[in-house]
């Protein structure tokens, strides 16, 4: 079983329209995150949820909105997308923030926008 | 803020070469560091990693080492393999969240 799964796996779209990319953790963690992966490969921080509470919210617009219905569950939804949203976006999780945990990572989703 | 940074972008060798992949961090104040390894169109898959209170550790040929006062991680990986060539990435764990560097992408040449 895929400990951190996302989908869809590649997402290509019309600038203007409003998306979603689900992510599922069974690994019983308490905290989700999103983060967002340039064409350099950089990987920065979105949002981190523990327990179905917003933790962290970067300099994110507001067109970027999580949504977790419970603790295994960090879903994202863009509305009036842009190009420069282009980029592979990773959920991960951990056990709990900090305290010396592994970050487990899911497959990515790669968007494109038209 | 914490910044992470990793010397050399990118690195090319020859098969069998034992190699050094570095990270370097600003901040201190941190409970871990992770190494991982992403494959093209892949996610991030965890390689080793090292609480703060260690020095290193050692997984199979991989051996990451820690020196936290000096903000410095590295990754040394023995006798290369093709199978090696991927993009390694060093995060670094305030507590509050994670910082990645940019990555070292490897390539071993058969």
């Amino acid at each position: 079983d895929t400990a951190v799964s996302q989908t869809p796996k590649y997402l290509v779209t019309q600038m203007g329209n409003d998306k979603s990319i689900k992510c599922e953790q069974n690994l019983g963690h308490d905290t989700m995150y999103w983060y967002k992966q340039d064409s350099k490969k950089f990987l920065k921080i979105m949002f981190s949820y523990n327990n179905k509470e917003l933790i962290i919210n970067e300099t994110v617009p507001n067109r970027f909105s999580p949504k977790s219905p419970d603790k295994a569950h960090l879903n994202l939804h863009i509305n009036s997308l842009e190009l420069g949203d282009s980029a592979v976006y990773f959920c991960a999780s951990s056990q709990v923030q900090g305290v010396g945990e592994k970050l487990f990572f899911g497959s990515g989703t790669q968007l494109s926008v038209l | 803020k914490q910044e992470v940074t990793q010397i050399p972008a990118a690195l090319s060798v020859p098969e069998g070469e034992n190699l050094v992949l570095n990270c370097s961090f600003t901040d201190s104040a941190i409970y871990n560091l992770q190494w991982f390894r992403q494959d093209p169109g892949k996610g991030l898959t965890s390689l080793l990693l090292i609480q703060s209170s260690q020095r290193e550790q050692t997984s199979g040929r991989l051996n990451a080492s820690l020196d936290k006062s000096s903000g410095r991680s590295t990754l040394y990986i023995a006798a290369s393999q093709p199978g090696d060539s991927a993009t390694y990435l060093c995060a670094v764990n305030t507590g509050n969240q994670f910082y990645f560097g940019t990555g070292t992408s490897l390539t071993v040449i058969p």
